[in-house]
């Protein structure tokens, strides 16, 4: 499950500090957002979605802001933790079932 | 905590050759997915499937892809006739409804082609 070879924009942030990682989608009628992790060797892991209806969403430590208007994704990852260190992408859902995902972001924690 | 298990973790397979990249999904999820990560690329869509048939594909599920549910438990991705390009790592994911709901995704199957 690794995203090995992509030229991911890398995200470097100290133990503890938040983390903002932020995605541009593509298309307006989007209506359903989801983020995940993946880490080495696995698949992506889901950690929060938001709905379009919505511009802001709390889970625990992490927090989705989406901006319609710009369609703008943010994943907000409060007092990251080395544990954290991963690629994160965002997907959207705008047509039947399936999810468009982006490039991702390659958070890495420093301790 | 339920989830998705894909096997083989990795698969290597003489161009030409058939595969058969099996996934047991959630149990009580009722629509499957495969998607593929070619290296160096974005996670892509191949289909999904409900009530046993597809419901969706994309441009890259030709003639050469299938999937069967083949009993109540397992969700199988048949390549017919592999080529290089098809090598990639191959996800499967399974939700419990299909509208605005999260996809919860195995660790893949890595598929080499040689």
């Amino acid at each position: 499950g690794e995203s090995v070879g992509l030229h991911l924009p890398t995200l470097s942030v100290q133990e503890g500090d938040n983390s903002i990682i932020n995605c541009a989608y593509s298309n307006s009628a989007s209506d359903y957002f989801i983020w995940y992790k993946q880490e080495s060797g696995k698949g992506p892991q889901f950690i929060i979605d938001i709905r379009s209806n919505m511009d802001k969403r709390q889970g625990q430590r992490v927090t989705v802001l989406l901006n319609k208007t710009v369609k703008h994704l943010s994943l907000q990852i409060a007092a990251t933790q080395p544990g954290d260190s991963a690629v994160y992408f965002c997907a959207e859902n705008n047509a039947g079932n399936m999810l468009t995902f982006g490039g991702g972001t390659r958070l890495m924690v420093k301790p | 905590e339920p989830e998705v298990t894909q096997t083989p973790s990795h698969q290597v397979t003489q161009m030409g050759q058939e595969v058969i990249l099996r996934c047991v999904p959630i149990s009580n999820h009722l629509y499957f997915y495969w998607y593929r990560q070619i290296l160096g690329q974005k996670v892509e869509f191949l289909v999904s499937f409900y009530n046993n048939e597809i419901s969706e594909k994309s441009e890259i599920f030709d003639d050469q892809f299938s999937v069967e549910r083949p009993d109540g438990s397992n969700f199988t991705l048949k390549i017919r006739s592999t080529k290089l390009e098809d090598s990639a790592m191959y996800f499967c994911a399974s939700s419990e409804l299909v509208f605005n709901q999260p996809q919860h995704f195995g660790d893949g199957t890595r598929l080499s082609i040689l």
